[in-house]
C-alpha cells in the first residue's frame, strides 16, 4: 500500500528553528510537495520537490531525498503565526496526490 | 497567480435540503479539480476527482447520487450535497491544478452545517 509518515504534533520555542519530517513509500513518484494549514482554513501550498536537495524559500526550506523516500520541511526563525499543521503529500505514478495525516506545529513564546 | 475562488464560505441549511458549492480557478485553466472534505481536527480526505468533460472518479465510500460534482469548464466545478442531513455537516474544500506536476492550489472552503 501506500503512505505517508510525519509526527502527530510538535512544539518549538519562537526564534528557533524546527524540522518537520515525512517518509513515505508510494507507487511512483513525481514529486513532494508541503503545504500549511491553520485551524479552520485550507490548505495553502509551501514548497515542492521533485529532485533531491535542498529548496530554500525565506524561512521556510524543503528537503528530499528520493533514494530514502524522505523530505523534510525545515522553518527558521519561528513566529507565532506558523502556529499550523503541515502536510505533506506526495504524487505517485498517476499523478495522484497521497496526503500524510499533517504535523500540528505548536509554537511557544 | 494560481488563486482558486471558492464559495460559500459558509452554508446553514435544513435537513433535506440541496446545497451547491462553486469552485472556480480564476487565473488558470484547472484540467482537473478535486473536491475533500476535512472533519474537525482530522486529516483531509478525498471525495472525488474531476475533469472538465467528463464524470468525476469518486472515492470509495463516497456516494455519488449524494455528492453531485459538474466540471462544466476548465474554470468551474460545482459540488451538490443532496438531501444534506447533519452528519454532512463538514468543511469542504476544493483545489485545482493546471496539470502535473503543478500544485494543487485551494479554495478557502465551505463549511457546511446542516440543522
Amino acid at each position: 500500500g501506500q503512505n505517508i509518515d510525519q509526527p502527530t504534533e510538535m512544539t518549538a520555542t519562537e526564534g528557533a528553528i524546527v524540522q518537520i519530517n515525512c517518509t513515505y513509500q508510494t507507487s511512483g513518484f513525481n514529486g513532494l510537495f508541503w503545504y500549511q494549514q491553520h485551524a479552520g482554513e485550507a490548505p495553502t501550498f509551501l514548497s515542492y520537490n521533485v529532485l533531491d536537495g535542498l529548496e530554500e524559500k525565506g524561512r521556510f526550506s524543503s528537503f528530499l531525498s528520493r533514494s530514502k523516500g524522505y523530505s523534510y520541511l525545515l522553518l527558521k526563525e519561528l513566529q507565532m503565526k506558523d502556529s499550523a499543521s503541515y502536510l505533506c503529500a506526495v504524487m505517485d505514478s498517476n499523478y495522484q496526490l497521497i496526503w500524510g495525516a499533517g504535523t500540528k506545529l505548536i509554537i511557544k513564546p | 497567480g494560481a488563486v482558486v475562488s471558492q464559495h460559500p464560505s459558509r452554508v446553514i441549511c435544513k435537513s433535506g435540503t440541496s446545497v451547491k458549492i462553486e469552485c472556480r480557478s480564476l487565473d488558470f485553466q484547472a484540467t482537473t479539480m478535486f473536491w475533500y472534505r476535512q472533519f474537525p481536527k482530522q486529516s483531509l480526505m478525498l471525495m472525488a476527482t474531476s475533469n472538465e468533460g467528463s464524470k468525476a472518479t469518486y472515492e470509495q465510500g463516497v456516494e455519488k447520487d449524494k455528492f453531485l460534482i459538474n466540471h462544466a469548464s476548465l474554470t468551474l466545478s460545482t459540488l451538490t450535497v443532496t438531501s444534506a442531513h447533519p452528519e454532512d455537516s463538514s468543511f469542504y474544500i476544493c483545489s485545482a491544478t493546471q496539470g502535473p506536476p503543478s500544485p494543487l492550489h485551494f479554495g478557502n472552503g465551505t463549511r457546511l452545517t446542516v440543522t
